[in-house]
């Protein structure tokens, strides 16, 4: 089975300007959260999204958004970017979700720099 | 609010040597303690995890030791190897959060050979 893609590996953007991330988790698995990741503020829960609705979200403003197809790929929009948004941002997948004994698999991230 | 507390930051072991970190945790709601292990370039993989009903937790090298009423638990790495250098993350989740993990600050373990 493949793993978690991401998509795309790398991104430069601008102050002001907006961004979308991809992710396709791993075939058959439905629930999809995303993580933040800076060196400062370490690994933080953004949201997740189960059966296409979202179904848990951490606090980031609301610059932060997701989203997920009926195929359970999703999709996170950062508006407006500011440089304290540069970051790793990871994409995590898992059956069901729900359950707190549930594995999460991670992909490799899509690093933002905001310049 | 910083939920889930790691030490050290960082760790160099020899090769052969025991590996521990620690972690201690605020929320009495958590109920589910993995530890996840980080290779540069790479997202975090599930090492090993522990719910609160057992003290101590063996898969091969890695053991967690589980303290409830200190509200701590820890990761022992037996007989570390130079391929286990790696960041270490504790984490935390309650029942009913979902893929909600809190996470600890990270651990930088550095095997020498």
């Amino acid at each position: 089975k493949a793993g978690v893609t991401q998509t795309p590996r790398y991104l430069i953007k601008t102050r002001g300007q907006q961004v979308t991330l991809s992710c396709s988790p791993i075939s058959g698995h439905r629930s999809v959260s995303w993580y933040q990741q800076t060196p400062g503020q370490g690994l933080q829960f953004l949201f997740e999204y189960f059966s296409e609705t979202q179904r848990n979200k951490g606090n980031f403003p609301g610059r932060f958004s997701g989203r997920q197809f009926s195929n359970s790929r999703s999709e996170m929009n950062v508006s407006t970017l500011e440089l304290g948004d540069s970051a790793l941002y990871l994409c995590a997948s898992s059956p069901r979700g729900g359950s707190t004994n549930e594995k999460l698999f991670f992909g490799s991230g899509t690093q933002l720099s905001v310049l | 609010q910083q939920q889930v507390k790691q030490s050290p930051q960082s760790l160099i072991v020899q090769k052969g040597g025991i590996s521990i970190i620690n972690c201690a945790y605020e929320n009495t709601a958590f109920d589910y303690f993995p530890w996840y292990q980080q290779f540069p370039g790479k997202g975090p993989a599930l090492l090993i995890a522990i719910r609160p009903d057992v003290s101590e937790k063996k898969e091969g090298r890695f053991t967690i030791s589980f303290n409830k009423s200190a509200k701590q638990f820890s990761l022992h790495i037996m007989d570390s190897q130079p391929g286990d250098s790696a960041t270490y993350f504790c984490a935390a989740s309650r029942r009913g959060s979902g893929s909600r993990l809190t996470f600890g600050e990270g651990t930088q373990l550095t095997v020498n050979p």
